[in-house]
């Protein structure tokens, strides 16, 4: 399996600091996704970052890859309490037929 | 949010039961997908479809079956209902083309055998 692996488990921040959030996968991948999951509800895609890309941006979201290390981050700048959900990165192989899941980062974001 | 649409939400249902979720989109998507999530929040792939008549087993050994018979349907059903089946069962859709697509979520469904 080449599930990636999502770093910390869990993240306790106030509003207004940086949250980052770190993935490590095992094999070479095409892309890497990370989505958003509420409580109760189902994922959400956030952002895409493809093999020959190293930094990318969406908003408040800043995604970096480094393939020689088999890594991503995820910094989410300035939280809020709405950005309270689990976190997750999905890989996605140069072989492969669907996106492979970590186990994800709970973030709470408290007032 | 996409639109694709999982029922029931909430299903407590007792062992040996024959039970189907059902998964609906309308944005005619060709891939569909099972994932089942863990308490622990991760998530495994247990049946996928490239299109009507396409189906798939995951990575995730499952007891479950599913069925493809329309481009917006992808039933999932369990035909004997067991405790170890508990479960959230997320249903999943992305566009024709190359699996770099995102994947578009249902809610969910919570189901509990006792």
């Amino acid at each position: 399996s080449q599930q990636g692996e999502e770093d910390p488990q869990a993240l306790s921040i106030q509003e207004g600091e940086n949250a980052t959030m770190n993935c490590s996968y095992k094999t070479s991948i095409n892309n890497l996704q990370w989505y958003r999951q509420n409580s109760g509800r189902g994922l959400v895609h956030l952002i895409l970052i493809r093999s020959n890309e190293r930094e990318k941006h969406s908003g408040r979201l800043r995604v970096t890859l480094d393939t020689s290390k088999k890594s991503s981050s995820l910094l989410i700048t300035a939280s809020r309490a709405a950005d309270t959900a689990s976190y997750f990165c999905a890989t996605m192989s140069n072989s492969g037929y669907a996106l492979n899941f970590g186990k994800g980062t709970s973030l709470l974001v408290t007032p | 949010e996409a639109d694709i649409y999982q029922t029931p939400r909430y299903l407590v249902i007792g062992t040996g039961k024959k039970i189907t979720l059902e998964c609906s989109q309308t944005m005619g998507h060709d891939k569909m997908y099972w994932y089942q999530q863990d308490p622990g929040m991760e998530l495994h792939l247990i049946h996928y479809s490239y299109g009507v008549n396409s189906t798939e087993k995951g990575d995730l050994s499952s007891e479950s079956t599913v069925s493809r018979i329309r481009t917006e349907h992808f039933p999932l059903t369990l035909e004997s209902a067991r405790p170890s089946h508990t479960s959230q069962y997320l249903c999943a859709s992305s566009e024709r083309g190359q699996w770099n697509s995102p994947l578009h979520f249902g809610n969910g469904t919570r189901l509990t055998v006792t």
